[in-house]
């Protein structure tokens, strides 16, 4: 069965400092893998996603993500956050298929950026 | 172009009230899928249907939880009786038909926030 664990549930950085939120997975077959922030108030909007190739990926909001298939990690990364980069942010997993499946969710990573 | 809707954004019952949730996706995403967050856990999957028939429902709790897609457009997801434990955020996506729906991802709405007192 599949599962992902997102080994912080709050992170608390200075403004204009680099963060890395970890997430890792278990899964017995290939997967896609994605980030979600939820803003207060807000709905779930995805930053970026793994699907294949480089394992290197870009998102909004100048956010990027390394897919380690050895390690089994995702982890999320920005140089430099701001303010407003104050959120909760989801990691998740699905294996795909034509007709679609759901996805598996890590319990969450709440971003606190102060000045 | 619209986004997924999600009425009522708060609601607050009694035990033993029965509940209606609705879900309004993206127009054109056959692939809508319930999520539930109970305080402090992780996002659950409930179900997922395509157009309207139900995919997969094996995250569905209990057989309080009735959810229906008729015609294939909205969604409605009803709780009868509630209880306690159906307090969270009950979040609502849709996708693209097929593989197209795994590439682009799943569009979330805001959710809605059940109380059961």
């Amino acid at each position: 069965a599949q599962s992902v664990t997102q080994l912080d549930s709050q992170v608390p950085v200075f403004e204009e400092a680099p963060v890395e939120l970890r997430c890792n997975y278990s899964s017995s077959v290939s997967v896609y893998l994605f980030w979600y922030v939820q803003y207060p108030n807000q709905g779930l909007q995805l930053l970026l996603k793994y699907l294949s190739g480089s394992t290197l990926v870009k998102g909004i909001n100048g956010f990027e993500a390394e897919f380690n298939k050895s390690q089994t990690s995702f982890h999320l990364r920005k140089p430099s956050v701001h303010i407003s980069d104050t959120a909760e942010y989801f990691c998740a997993v699905t294996w795909g298929g034509q007709a679609g499946t759901a996805l598996i969710f890590g319990k969450g990573t709440t971003l606190s950026v102060s000045s | 172009e619209a986004g997924v809707t999600q009425f009522p954004s708060h609601s607050v019952i009694e035990k033993g009230q029965t509940v209606t949730l609705r879900c309004d996706p993206i127009s054109g995403h056959d692939n809508l899928y319930w999520y539930r967050r109970v305080m402090g856990k992780e996002i659950k999957f409930l179900l997922h249907f395509v157009k309207e028939s139900k995919q997969d429902e094996s995250g569905m709790p209990n057989n309080r939880f009735l959810a229906e897609r008729t015609g294939g457009t909205y969604s409605t997801l009803k709780v009868q009786p509630a209880e306690l434990e159906d307090s969270g955020v009950y979040f609502c996506a849709s996708s693209q038909p097929g593989l197209a729906g795994v590439v682009d991802g799943q569009y979330f709405g805001p959710g809605t926030r059940l109380t059961v007192t």
